[in-house]
Order: C-alpha cells, then sequence, then structure tokens
C-alpha cells in the first residue's frame, strides 16, 4: 500500500542545534512533495513543496529539504533551530494522476528548548 | 481573513446523533478536500471537490458520511448516527486547481467528541 514514514516522532533539541527530519514514501510513480508544519494552537501552514527541478528547495523560515528519488525520500533540514520552531511537522506526498489527494505521514513533534 | 474557514470550531455531542460541519474555502479556489485527524496521526484524506462535483471518496467515507458542494463555494460535511469512532479533528482545504499549483492551504478544523 502506499504510505509515508515518518521515523522520528518526538525530537527535542537546544537552540542552536542542527534539524534533520525523515520522510520517506513508498509511491512508484511522479510525486510532488510538502512539509506542512502545525505551530500549537494554529492550523497547518505550507512549510515548503517540490514539484520538479532542482531537488533542493527551500522555504520560508529558513528550511530546506532536499529530494533523493533513489531513495524515495524527502528529508527537512534546518542548519539552527530556534525556540519558536516548536512545532509539529508533517510530511505529506500527491502522487500526480492518483487524484489530488494528499498522504500525509504521522507527524514529528519538535521541541526546541533554551 | 481570507484563509479558509470553518464552522463550528468544536462539537461535542452524543452517540447516534447526526452533525454538519462548514467549510469556506478561499473564495476563487476551485478544489476542496476534506480530511481527518485522529490523536497521533497525520490527516487522512477524505473527498475532494472540485466546483460542485465530488470526483473522489475514501473508503474512510462510510455510508453515514455525506458532503457536498452546491454551488462550488461552501462545502458541508454530515455525519448521521455519531459514533465514538467519530471523534477527530475534521479539517478542510482548498486549492487554486491550476494543475501545477497542488498546494492545498488549511482550514483550523472542527474538533469533534462523540460522547
Amino acid at each position: 500500500a502506499q504510505s509515508v514514514s515518518q521515523h522520528n516522532h518526538h525530537v527535542i533539541l537546544s537552540e542552536a542545534a542542527s534539524l534533520e527530519l525523515g520522510c520517506n514514501y513508498s509511491y512508484g510513480g511522479t510525486v510532488n512533495l510538502f512539509w506542512y508544519v502545525q505551530y500549537p494552537g494554529q492550523h497547518l501552514q505550507l512549510l515548503l513543496k517540490y514539484f520538479s527541478g532542482d531537488p533542493l528547495v527551500k522555504g520560508i523560515k529558513g528550511f530546506e529539504a532536499e529530494f533523493i528519488k533513489s531513495k524515495f525520500s524527502f528529508n527537512l533540514r534546518k542548519p539552527s533551530v530556534q525556540w519558536s520552531d516548536t512545532a509539529e511537522y508533517f510530511c505529506a506526498v500527491l502522487l500526480r494522476g492518483g487524484g489530488n489527494k494528499l498522504t500525509f505521514g504521522t507527524g514529528t513533534q519538535l521541541k526546541v528548548e533554551l | 481573513d481570507t484563509g479558509v474557514s470553518q464552522d463550528p470550531r468544536h462539537k461535542i455531542t452524543k452517540r447516534g446523533q447526526n452533525v454538519t460541519f462548514r467549510c469556506d474555502p478561499i473564495s476563487e479556489h476551485n478544489r476542496l478536500y476534506w480530511y481527518r485527524q485522529t490523536l497521533g496521526q497525520g490527516p487522512e484524506f477524505l473527498t475532494y471537490f472540485q466546483n460542485e462535483a465530488q470526483l473522489e471518496k475514501s473508503r474512510l467515507l462510510s455510508d453515514r458520511f455525506s458532503a457536498e458542494r452546491p454551488k462550488g463555494s461552501f462545502s458541508t460535511l454530515e455525519i448521521q448516527r455519531t459514533e465514538q469512532g467519530d471523534s477527530a479533528m475534521y479539517l478542510c482545504a482548498s486549492s487554486p486547481g491550476r494543475a501545477t499549483y497542488n498546494e492545498q492551504f488549511f482550514g483550523p478544523g472542527t474538533r469533534l467528541t462523540v460522547l
């Protein structure tokens, strides 16, 4: 079955530490890839997206993600996290030609400590 | 605020009752989506509209669930004979619908609690 896996369910970091959140998917076709973020008490917001072209995409707030097709991965990175990055992060995949539904991973709860 | 809006934000009901949620998408977005999110999980797709046409339904959408978008603007999601397992956050999203713009914009959700 098609699925999206986020292996880190809870991550705790100190401010200024580097972040990498893993995302793997199991689709055989062409995909669009997304990272969404949900800050405490807020709704889901798009962090960044990959449709085609340069596999290294940059998003808001200093986040970036790299699409590695051979590994079916789209990992999220940030060189130096801030306390305000405390949130839940969701990876999502849209299979082109497979309807318009997003398939989400289970999410990673990130806590950044001062 | 020009984002996706949902009403109500919270709903508590007793098992067996019917509930209806409303979603107002971003103006001029012709695609509208419903998702359900339970604790510890990511959102799961329920159904999707392009204008007023319901184009896809998940197998999660049992016959107790019905969604409409009568004029291609707002949408309603009704759950009949609610069960405790229906307790979840119901999310609505919209997108412009152009092929290269598959980004979906999410609303704040309606949290349903079935007692």
